[in-house]
């Protein structure tokens, strides 16, 4: 398998644009979940799914920011309109959802709003 | 707030000798991972230990922990500069609750 796939890897975008951020997860995995990482604050988990219905958005920041798994193998992460504070590194994981719960991240997106 | 802060943030060392980072957490958890993650890289899980479970190895690696004062410790013996990363332990609830929740990481440099 080759893994968790993030794309793209490097989004340079101005101020107002749309963002969108795809993720493919491991195939088998159940649960799925997008991070936001920054200096300030650290990794923080935005939103995550099970069997491709969301289950926890407590941590998405504003009603900018929106998610959906259309299905077990793609997700998307999409910001409208996109702030300079925006800026971060947005990785996504999954998971089997077994007792060990490994997550398993992807390589990330780095995101740069100007 | 972040449920794990970890101690020291940074940490240098001379490659062979020993790393130690500690991890606290605030509430009762079911399950502690340790994660490691190169510059510029996604996460890497290295190890996980159980509520009820005090200290497991992995190779080069031990972690403990104690529930009683909730933390938990990770050390990495003779260290290797290919070690050089951060180093973030994770928490869960379990109950089907499979969200984890990230500390703020260790800071790791070995001099080669």
């Amino acid at each position: 398998d080759a893994g968790v796939i993030q794309s793209p890897r490097h989004e340079v975008t101005e101020m107002g644009q749309e963002v969108t951020l795809r993720c493919k997860p491991i195939s088998g995995h159940d649960y799925l979940f997008w991070y936001r990482q920054t200096m300030m604050r650290g990794l923080e988990l935005l939103i995550y799914f099970n069997n491709n219905v969301p289950i926890d958005d407590s941590g998405m920041p504003e009603d900018r920011f929106s998610a959906k798994m259309p299905n077990a193998s793609f997700s998307t992460l999409k910001i409208q309109p996109s702030e300079p504070r925006d800026s971060a590194v947005y990785f996504c994981a999954s998971t089997t959802g077994t007792d060990n719960n490994e997550q398993f991240f992807g390589p990330g997106t780095r995101l740069t709003v100007l | 707030s972040q449920q794990g802060e970890e101690d020291p943030q940074a940490l240098s060392i001379q490659e062979g000798e020993n790393a130690t980072m500690n991890c606290s957490y605030k509430t009762s958890i079911n399950n502690l991972q340790w994660y490691r993650q190169n510059s510029g890289r996604g996460l890497v899980h290295l190890i996980l230990i159980r509520s009820n479970e005090r200290e497991k190895h992995s190779g080069r690696l031990r972690v403990t922990l104690d529930t009683s004062k909730k933390s938990s410790s990770l050390l990495i013996t003779a260290s290797r500069a290919a070690d050089t990363a951060s180093y973030f332990c994770a928490t869960d609830l379990g109950f089907g609750n499979e969200k984890l929740t990230f500390g703020t990481g260790t800071r790791l440099t070995i001099i080669p």
